[in-house]
């Protein structure tokens, strides 16, 4: 079975420092794909990023990088500079297979909040 | 606009009632999904939908039903036999779900029961 572990339930920072999100990830596909959601406090999900197994790159987007690692099936999320607008739910999920159907495994989210 | 709309925002429920969760896009995806989220915990799947007139059940479906008359609608109907209903519910839609697309949210809805 699909399983996504987010260890850090709470994560308070003061802006400008960086912060690390983690994510742990467990499946028995070779083809999958991991994906990282906000979630403000308005509560829609906001897309961030989708990243395949096949690419171990890491992905940066302003102050915002990714560092996946097959090795460890860990997927982290890292925002520079955090600024009090990326206090938000984070989000880490899966992709599986189901009978011919994509749908997503999702962690249960780390609450990250940034004060001035 | 495009994009995701569910209605209303917050839904009230009196015990024994069925309400229906309404979803509509026009961002023209086939893939159209349910989500339940309790507080302090993540997503949970509830019913899926690739095309019109064919939907399959998640990891949560006891208590809900869904329908799927036209591509752009999926509306969600929580019954009498769901004894847990209070949740914040999302709507998601994707471009095709046979193959591992991004999925996008709605705004949500927030279901109290009285």
């Amino acid at each position: 079975a699909q399983k996504v572990t987010q260890a850090q339930t709470e994560i308070s920072v003061v802006e400008k420092e960086d912060v690390t999100l983690d994510c742990v990830y467990e499946t028995r596909d070779t083809t999958y794909y991991l994906f990282w959601y906000k979630q403000p406090p308005s509560g829609e999900l906001v897309f961030l990023i989708r990243r395949n197994s096949f690419d171990e790159q890491n992905e940066i987007s302003g102050r915002y990088s990714w560092n996946f690692q097959k090795s460890t099936s860990s997927f982290n999320f890292t925002i520079t500079a955090s600024q009090v607008v990326d206090s938000a739910v984070y989000f880490c999920a899966l992709s599986d297979m189901n009978s011919g159907y994509s749908t997503l495994t999702f962690g249960k989210g780390t609450m990250l909040l940034v004060s001035p | 606009d495009g994009g995701i709309t569910q209605s209303p925002k917050y839904l009230f429920r009196k015990e024994g009632q069925n309400v229906t969760l309404s979803c509509e896009q026009n961002l023209n995806h086939d893939a159209m999904y349910w989500y339940r989220q309790d507080p302090g915990q993540g997503l949970r799947l509830i019913y899926y939908s690739q095309i019109v007139n064919d939907f399959q059940k998640g990891d949560i479906a006891e208590g809900y039903s869904v329908s799927r008359e036209k591509k752009e609608s999926f509306p969600l109907t929580v019954t009498s036999a769901q004894k847990n209903p209070t949740a914040f519910y999302l709507c998601a839609t994707g471009v095709d779900s046979r193959y591992q697309e991004t999925q996008y949210f709605g705004p949500g809805t927030r279901l109290l029961v009285l």
